[in-house]
């Protein structure tokens, strides 16, 4: 059975840092690119970034509005991605998904088939 | 970035009515379109993908249509468990979502 677990979520001040870990069970984690989307209070699913395989070099993307304060990486040894997140301002503020994608991740994302629960990250002085 | 617009924004239907949500995409995505359920409080499920193929498990009243700009989900006859709001994404270029169709009980 696929599993995604996101865990890390809490209350952090302005300006300040958090790290997100997606721990996964159940599929073969170094086949798959893993997307990490999020969605604030009462709105819709935006996309944070994603992560290709190491096959593809273990690259990167990152929405508009969190490049260069969020970065992604990928433990394949462990199964485990990672979301860190820097500088965080309260728009910030929301639940944040882990995602498998059925492929690579390249050159994009193919359709998100698994689904961690979710972990809430408030932003807030 | 490919823009989808979902509508309605809201639907109201009653249990047994037959309910179709529309996802019109600003480019082109071929068949690169899924769909998905998410209730209060859970992650979103995959439904259909691509465009037409029901996900294994996914209940036949589900379909969904269309390719190019415009594509379709269609709920034959609604269920208690189906209120819920309903997203697309397409996935033909950096995946995008539609803004969402919350589906309530009339």
């Amino acid at each position: 059975e696929v599993q995604l677990v996101e865990s890390g979520g809490g209350l952090v001040q302005p300006g300040r840092s958090l790290r997100l870990s997606c721990t996964t069970s159940g599929f073969n984690f170094g086949d798959h690119g893993m997307t990490w989307v999020r969605q604030a209070p009462g709105k819709g699913l935006e996309l944070v970034g994603f992560i290709r395989t190491t096959h593809y070099g273990g690259a990167a993307e990152y929405a508009a509005s969190v490049k260069d304060r969020f970065t992604i990486s990928r433990e394949d040894s462990k199964s485990i991605a990672y979301l860190q997140m820097n500088s965080l301002k309260t728009e910030d503020s929301a639940v944040y998904y882990c995602t498998r994608d059925r492929g690579s991740g390249w050159p994009h994302p193919q359709v998100l088939d698994y689904w961690g629960q979710g972990t809430l990250v408030t932003v807030s002085s | 970035d490919i823009q989808l617009t979902q509508s309605p924004s809201f639907l109201s239907a009653s249990v047994g009515d037959r309910v179709t949500i529309t996802c019109r995409a600003s480019q082109g995505v071929s068949s690169y379109l899924a769909w998905y359920q998410q209730k209060p409080g859970k992650a979103p499920e995959l439904l259909i993908f691509p465009a037409s193929t029901l996900r294994s498990g996914v209940p036949s009243r589900f379909s969904g249509s269309g390719s190019g700009t415009d594509f379709t989900l269609t709920i034959s006859s609604l269920q208690p468990e189906d209120f819920a709001t309903y997203y697309c994404l397409q996935f033909n270029s950096p995946v995008t979502f539609g803004q969402g169709t919350k589906l309530e009980i009339k």
